[in-house]
């Protein structure tokens, strides 16, 4: 039963690195959302997916990149971390896009 | 442009009394609310919903209030337990954009024993 599976927890990056978060859901949901949060806010949503081959921004995009060529996994790509990208990131999935699922969230340090 | 405010970051409350979360709005166009429970280390956790064609939801402890001429909503936990402490985030949608989700900035509960 494991619903949302992000990896890793904890990542530290320096300045100019990129890296992949991973997020896997085994429930079967089309959709499919990557969110941050930074101290004391809510939650930005940054890309989400209606369904396979589908992506589209959302309030924050820029410096990430998504892809969804399955279902069951929506990876997040930094390109060029900058400091401003120090956060703790979500991914969620839904069947109807309005009770989300999310994962445990991976926490992200960019010095 | 923040369209989801809680405009009370923290409450402390005593074990056994009621707590109240307020949220207001601005995007008359949300049609669809909803309440998100949060501990630390772990994702939000879905609590409560409400249509916008109803003006009060309720399950167990937890009751959601909805004043739409007002562009408001508010969470009632009655009675308030330890284990509720936590963050609490309002979310609103709107269908006709994609029933994305707009997060308010979160609200820390403490209750105390």
């Amino acid at each position: 039963n494991a619903g949302v599976t992000q990896t890793p927890k904890f990542r530290i990056l320096k300045i100019g690195q990129s890296m992949t978060l991973q997020c896997a859901q085994d429930m079967n949901h089309n959709y499919m959302y990557w969110y941050r949060q930074d101290p004391g806010m809510g939650l930005k949503l940054i890309y989400y997916s209606v369904g396979a081959g589908i992506t589209d921004k959302g309030e924050v995009p820029n410096g990430y990149n998504v892809s969804r060529s399955t279902t069951e996994d929506f990876p997040l790509r930094l390109e060029l971390a900058a400091p401003s990208q120090t956060s703790v990131y979500f991914c969620a999935s839904s069947t109807s896009g309005k009770d989300l699922h999310f994962g445990n969230g991976t926490r992200l340090t960019v010095t | 442009d923040q369209q989801v405010k809680q405009n009370s970051p923290s409450l402390s409350v005593q074990e056994g009394r009621i707590s109240i979360l307020n949220c207001d709005y601005t995007n008359s166009m949300f049609d669809y609310f909803l309440w998100y429970k949060k501990y630390p280390a772990e994702g939000p956790t879905f609590l409560i919903s409400i249509s916008s064609i109803k003006d009060k939801n309720e399950d167990g402890r937890f009751t959601v209030f909805l004043n739409k001429s007002a562009k408001h909503l508010s969470l009632h936990i009655v009675p308030s337990q330890p284990g509720d402490s936590a963050v609490y985030f309002c979310a609103a949608s709107d269908k006709a954009a994609g029933n994305k989700l707009t997060f308010g900035g979160g609200t820390r509960v403490l209750v105390k024993p």
